[in-house]
């Protein structure tokens, strides 16, 4: 099973810095938090992960609350590009469980 | 630098016929090794992982199985393919130590 929460869908125009939560309310100590995205017709691109602390690449940000239960992908300037269906995932072993994650409509 | 190849692109199969889906890395040792499929309009479902030679778990009980022989090359089998085997298989593998996984581009099965 999963361990966490995604909104199904969600819209942001382009240019705009498109927001995405995640619940994780059960994870433990040393569980890392992972983003991917797929975009339609394609494996999943590994985006960016974290542990406690909050992170930044290229492609995104990733806040993490004080309590570890909730995070954030940060896009900051989303492009048309960016439509695709993002994952969430929390694990510390060898197994990568991807949820239902959120669809990311970007709007012209 | 790492690369990962899976092949084929696209595969048309009858019902019962045998499959054989293969994925090899380059440019890394011992990694973890990972078959995914996709149905049309659902999520990613894990079906197979492995941390060495040898070592397979299984993730989901159906007629697939999967093989490890050389530490790069992971293969996706079955003996009899149902019309439900049909989908988007993806090959992925991951460092020993390491968070990030590394996706293949796919094959797509379709069982007629």
């Amino acid at each position: 099973d999963a361990k966490t929460t995604q909104p199904p869908s969600m819209d942001c125009a382009e240019g705009r810095a498109a927001n995405l939560p995640c619940n994780h309310s059960t994870i433990s100590g040393n569980e890392y938090v992972y983003w991917y995205r797929q975009i339609h017709s394609q494996g999943p691109q590994y985006i960016i992960h974290g542990l406690k602390n909050n992170e930044t690449n290229e492609m995104a940000s990733l806040i993490i609350t004080e309590d570890r239960k909730s995070s954030t992908l940060i896009l900051p300037h989303a492009t048309l590009r960016d439509t695709a269906v993002y994952y969430c995932i929390v694990n510390r072993d060898d197994k990568i469980i991807f949820g239902k994650g959120t669809r990311l409509h970007i709007l012209p | 630098s790492q690369t990962i190849h899976q092949w084929p692109a696209t595969l048309v199969q009858p019902v019962g016929s045998p499959l054989s889906l293969e994925c090899t890395v380059e440019g890394t040792s011992n990694p973890n090794l990972y078959w995914y499929r996709q149905a049309a309009g659902r999520g990613l479902q894990l079906l197979f992982y492995s941390v060495g030679i040898g070592q397979i778990s299984s993730e989901v009980p159906q007629n697939l199985s999967a093989s490890r022989p050389q530490d790069r090359q992971f293969i996706l089998s079955s003996k009899k393919l149902l019309l439900s085997d049909s989908g988007f298989y993806l090959c992925a593998w991951s460092p020993t130590r390491g968070p990030e996984a590394f996706f293949g581009q796919g094959t797509r099965l379709t069982v007629v």
